[in-house]
């Protein structure tokens, strides 16, 4: 099964509007945390967010926000005023595993977001 | 202050033919782990270490072998190279295995003819 889900393989959003990316995930672990990374076409991997699972507040990082919903395991990422330098790949990730012993990172397959002028 | 630094960036290896992926961090991070993007799979877990001389398997640790004598670096070992492992293969570290978020490697781009 899949642990982190991203059903968007693709989006559009218009300059300066917001737009949400979707995350649902899959843990039985209490503790566990949840990210978000940039991936522009350059290649790097930029850390954007996190949500740890007793975070009583959605996380916030300037134009990001996370959507934390836990009843309904889903993650997703709000960028507001879209800019076209945020036209890029992003990854949710999580990080589980602690009552099993190490954890581990498991990443989505990603959405690949366009801002349109 | 570098980060993570892998080398090399690019490289095109024979089937059959062996190579190692260098990883380096100077940030003291316990925590390293080896990725391969593949596309439409996003980035799949090959081994990780959670200190020197501690190392697991991932997701797809076949094919791989890792060691982590000191806490800077973490190589990746190809032993025989197969076309199904072309890949972009990114090294991460982070501070030890609390919710922290990773620092990437700027990744490697290997081609298996």
């Amino acid at each position: 099964a899949q642990k982190i889900t991203q059903t968007q393989p693709g989006m559009f959003v218009q300059e300066k509007e917001a737009v949400t990316l979707d995350c649902t995930y899959d843990t039985s672990d209490p503790s566990y945390g949840l990210f978000w990374y940039k991936q522009p076409s350059s290649g790097e991997m930029i850390f954007l967010i996190y949500q740890g699972s007793y975070d009583q507040q959605n996380a916030t990082e300037g134009r990001y926000s996370l959507n934390f919903q836990k009843a309904r395991k889903s993650a997703n990422l709000v960028i507001s005023a879209s800019q076209l330098g945020d036209s890029a790949m992003y990854f949710c990730a999580m990080r589980d595993g602690l009552s099993g012993g190490y954890q581990k990172v498991t990443f989505g397959t990603g959405t690949k977001l366009q801002v349109i002028p | 202050n570098a980060g993570v630094t892998q080398t090399p960036k690019f490289q095109v290896l024979k089937t059959g033919q062996s190579m190692t992926l260098q990883c380096a961090q100077d940030m003291n991070h316990e925590y390293m782990s080896w990725y391969r993007q593949d596309p439409g799979m996003g980035l799949r877990l090959i081994h990780y270490s959670v200190g020197a001389g501690i190392t697991d398997q991932g997701e797809v640790p076949n094919g791989y072998n890792v060691s982590r004598s000191t806490t800077e670096d973490f190589p990746l070992r190809l032993l025989s190279a197969a076309p199904s492992q072309t890949s972009v293969y990114f090294c991460a570290s982070s501070y030890g295995q609390g919710l922290y978020g990773y620092t990437f490697g700027s990744g490697t781009r290997l081609t298996v003819v």
